[in-house]
């Protein structure tokens, strides 16, 4: 039982570069979400994707844009990479937006923007 | 002001020791609570929920005071395994999980 998987793990890119970050979950998850990680500012949210068809910008989303494939897909692109966005990304995905506040997350993919 | 703030640690324990963590929330209209476990360098895990009313799941206690919008999560006996960053999370509003930065636990032997 894979989960959420992530593509890639890790990447270097340089400045002004652009690249996607792949997402893909097997639980039959009707919501999605794209997270960063800094050291000390915790994870905050880019994008998530309530259901198929949806997308809503979260506490972060300039830089990046997102696209919620299908109901299994939900990718990330950064369209001129800067170093500001070297973090950790993860994606993760829960059963529905509201109320067990279990979300599943994937191992990351570790950014980093020379 | 950070919805969701947490004593970033380090809390160096020893084995067997009982240790405490608190988080406060900003949001009063916040619904529901979590602890996430984060190991180095992994991705976070859902511990466990926190209810009004306390809630225990083996060694590990939370508790809501929503008086005074804090969380806590009590762990005994603690275990080397049980060193991780735990993450305080708040529930807002129709879709919005709040993540605290994390307060590290380092338990020695």
């Amino acid at each position: 039982n894979a989960g959420v998987t992530q593509t890639p793990k890790f990447q270097v890119l340089k400045t002004g570069q652009s690249m996607t970050l792949q997402c893909a979950q097997d639980m039959n998850h009707n919501s999605m979400y794209w997270y960063r990680q800094d050291p000390g500012m915790g994870l905050r949210l880019i994008y998530y994707s309530a259901s198929e068809g949806t997308t809503d910008k979260g506490e972060v989303p300039n830089g990046y844009n997102v696209s919620r494939l299908n109901k299994r897909e939900f990718s990330l692109r950064l369209e001129s990479a800067a170093p500001s966005q070297t973090s950790v990304y993860f994606c993760a995905s829960s059963e529905t937006t509201a109320g067990t506040g279990e979300l599943f997350f994937g191992e990351g993919s570790r950014l980093t923007v020379l | 002001r950070k919805e969701v703030e947490q004593d970033p640690g380090p809390f160096n324990v020893p084995e067997g020791a009982t240790v405490a963590f608190n988080c406060t929330y900003s949001n009063s209209a916040s619904q529901s609570f979590f602890w996430y476990r984060q190991d180095c360098r992994k991705e976070p895990k859902l511990l466990m929920s926190v209810y009004s009313s306390g809630n225990e799941d083996g060694r590990f206690t939370a508790q809501l005071n929503r008086a005074s919008q804090y969380i806590s999560l009590l762990i005994r006996d603690s275990k080397l395994s049980d060193s991780a960053t735990y993450l305080c999370v708040a529930l807002s509003g129709y879709s919005t999980l709040t993540f605290g930065k994390g307060t590290m636990l380092l338990v020695s032997p």
